[in-house]
This record gives C-alpha cells, sequence and structure tokens, in this order.
C-alpha cells in the first residue's frame, strides 16, 4: 500500500531561521511527489513537485525540496522563515500513471516574530 | 489561471437530509476528485472521475456518491448525512496533458456541519 508520513504534527521556528517540513514516502514504483500549503479557510496550493532530474526542487515563496531516493524522503525547506509562513503544510506522492495521490497528515508550521 | 469554485463555503444541514456539494473548473481538465480534510487524518479521497460520467471509488467513499454530467461540474453527494460526515470538503480538478505530472489545482474548500 502506498503512504505518506509527515512525522510532525507542528514546527515551531523564530522569524529569520531555516525551517524543514519533514515528509518521507512508501510507494511500489516511482513516485511524482508534491508540497501543498494550506493558509486559514482555504483551500491548498501547490508550492512544487519533483518529477524526475536535480534532486533538489525549488518552488514558490523560497520553498524548496529534497528529493532522496536511498531515504525515501522529501522534505521541505526554506532558508529564512518568515511569519508570513505559518501555514499548514501537506506532502503528497503520485505514482506514475495513476490517478490517486496520497497525502501526509499535515503539519502546521509556526513562524514567530 | 485554473480556478476551481465550490457552492458554498459553509453549510448547515441536518441528519439524515441530502446533501449537494458542487464543484466547477473553468480548465477543461479532465480529472476531478472530492476529498474530505479531518485533524490529524490528512486528506482521504472520497472519489475522483476521470471523465465525463467516469467515477471511482476513493478510500472513503461509504455514504456518498457523485456525478460528472458535465466536464466541467463535479457534485458530491451525501444520500443521508450524519453527524460523522462533519468535515471540511475539498474539490479538486487536474490536467492529462503534461504526460501526469500535473499538479491538483483546489477549490477553497466547504465547511460542513451536520447536526
Amino acid at each position: 500500500a502506498q503512504s505518506v508520513a509527515q512525522p510532525e504534527d507542528q514546527v515551531n521556528v523564530a522569524e529569520g531561521n531555516p525551517l524543514t517540513v519533514k515528509c518521507t514516502y512508501s510507494v511500489s514504483g516511482n513516485p511524482y511527489l508534491f508540497w501543498y500549503v494550506q493558509y486559514p479557510n482555504r483551500g491548498l496550493q501547490f508550492l512544487l513537485k519533483y518529477i524526475t532530474g536535480d534532486n533538489l526542487v525549488k518552488g514558490s515563496y523560497g520553498f524548496e525540496a529534497e528529493f532522496n531516493k536511498s531515504q525515501t524522503s522529501f522534505h521541505l525547506k526554506k532558508p529564512s522563515a518568515l511569519v508570513s509562513d505559518s501555514a499548514l503544510y501537506f506532502c503528497a506522492v503520485r505514482l506514475y500513471n495513476f490517478n490517486k495521490f496520497y497525502f501526509g497528515s499535515g503539519t502546521k508550521l509556526n513562524v514567530k516574530p | 489561471d485554473v480556478k476551481v469554485t465550490q457552492s458554498s463555503r459553509y453549510l448547515v444541514k441536518r441528519t439524515g437530509e441530502k446533501v449537494f456539494l458542487e464543484c466547477v473548473q473553468d480548465m477543461d481538465h479532465e480529472n476531478m476528485f472530492w476529498y474530505r480534510q479531518d485533524p490529524g487524518l490528512g486528506l482521504r479521497l472520497i472519489y475522483f472521475s476521470y471523465d465525463v460520467k467516469m467515477k471511482e471509488k476513493g478510500d472513503i467513499p461509504e455514504g456518498y456518491s457523485v456525478s460528472r454530467e458535465k466536464k466541467e461540474r463535479f457534485s458530491l453527494i451525501l444520500e443521508s448525512a450524519s453527524t460523522n460526515q462533519t468535515s471540511m470538503y475539498l474539490c479538486a480538478s487536474r490536467s492529462l496533458t503534461s504526460g501526469g505530472a500535473e499538479t491538483q489545482y483546489f477549490g477553497p474548500g466547504t465547511r460542513l456541519l451536520v447536526l
């Protein structure tokens, strides 16, 4: 069975510090990996995706993520956090040639001034 | 820009009522999805549709049905609402034109309360 794990329910970081939101996955095949962000009372917005090629993917709002095949991880990172980055972040995986996306349980990011 | 709209942002219904949630996308996407979002559980797929009149059950279809009569519109139906269907419902759509690499685009969500 395919699954996605976000081991931290919440991540707290001070503004200006680097942030990492963790994601690991378990799939039987080659994955497409995605990160989404959800602001309060809103739908999910696409941040970035890994399909193939360079393991470091850059996305919206200065976020990036690193695909690590051996550790089956796709952690989201940002060098310098902003208070406005505070939101709920979801990792998702999809297999090539399948329509279904599998989502993690979400990580709430709190950036304090 | 892709736009996915949902008919209601907030909805309050009574147990046993039939509930319709509507979703419309304006980008001619083939795939459309209905999820429910609950704290600590992330997003769980209820149903998806890969084209008009085509549907497939997701992970939690019990108590729900769907309808896709036109490409742009995907409806979620709660035949007889129950309190355990109180949740945030998210609709999404996706194009198939990018060789499978395309992301999903989400609507703003409908927060449903069943009393």
